[in-house]
């Protein structure tokens, strides 16, 4: 079984400052983690990915995320937040199921960044 | 390179009437192919995945369907819409090889029932 936990449905940060994005997860396998953005009206675009290796892991945009096993943890963050950057981020897991790829998502934390 | 297409993009029913959803993608064979609903604040809901033509798998019982006619179509199906069929739709495509493919989404459908 597997799960993820966003903290926070909203969270808002001035332009300029550190952006903090918080998920934790549950697997009962070793995990694939990724976060994803999505803009208003659109699909949802793939951020940055971890597999195997590296844990801190850079993404599109700025974006980075760390891979805490002990923490069970992958937060997102970027130094310098910009207006741009306002969208919803969703964090998710995924493991392998018989051919196809299970992926559970978080329930999304939605950004907004005030000048 | 790979490209994925959801129409229409806006979609508004009566209650009752049927639905058909279609999402092909380009540029790749074989796709893993997902389609997902989304409702505010409650993330992604995983409603059928196919690994191949004609292979569908159902994760929810609900009032919809789903086919795939060729490699790159999967279809989303119902004979009469309900008003909690109102959300939006996501396709989204894979690769074969596990869970460390990202999927590709398409920019969605967005479903209003009357």
């Amino acid at each position: 079984a597997q799960s993820v936990t966003q903290l926070g449905s909203h969270v808002s940060v001035s332009e300029g400052a550190l952006v903090l994005l918080r998920c934790n997860y549950s697997s009962s396998v070793p995990p694939y983690l990724f976060w994803y953005v999505q803009y208003p009206n659109q699909g949802l675009q793939l951020l940055l990915k971890y597999t195997t290796g590296a844990t801190l892991v850079k993404g599109i945009n700025g974006f980075e995320a760390e891979f805490k096993k002990s923490e069970t943890s992958f937060h997102l963050t970027k130094p310098s937040a910009h207006m741009s950057d306002a969208a919803e981020y969703f964090c998710a897991v995924s493991s392998d199921s018989g051919g196809y790829q299970k992926v559970t998502f978080g329930t999304g934390t939605k950004l907004q960044v005030i000048p | 390179s790979q490209t994925i297409h959801q129409w229409p993009a806006t979609l508004v029913q009566p209650v009752g009437s049927p639905l058909s959803l279609e999402c092909t993608v380009e540029g790749t064979s074989n796709p893993n192919l997902y389609w997902y609903r989304q409702a505010a604040g409650r993330g992604l809901q995983l409603l059928f995945y196919s690994v191949g033509i004609g292979q569908i798998s159902s994760e929810v019982p609900q009032n919809l369907s789903a086919s795939r006619p060729q490699d790159r179509q999967f279809i989303l199906s119902s004979k009469k819409l309900l008003l909690s069929d109102s959300g939006f739709y996501l396709c989204a495509w894979s690769t074969i090889g596990g869970g460390n493919q990202p999927q590709h989404f398409g920019d969605g459908t967005r479903l209003s029932i009357l």
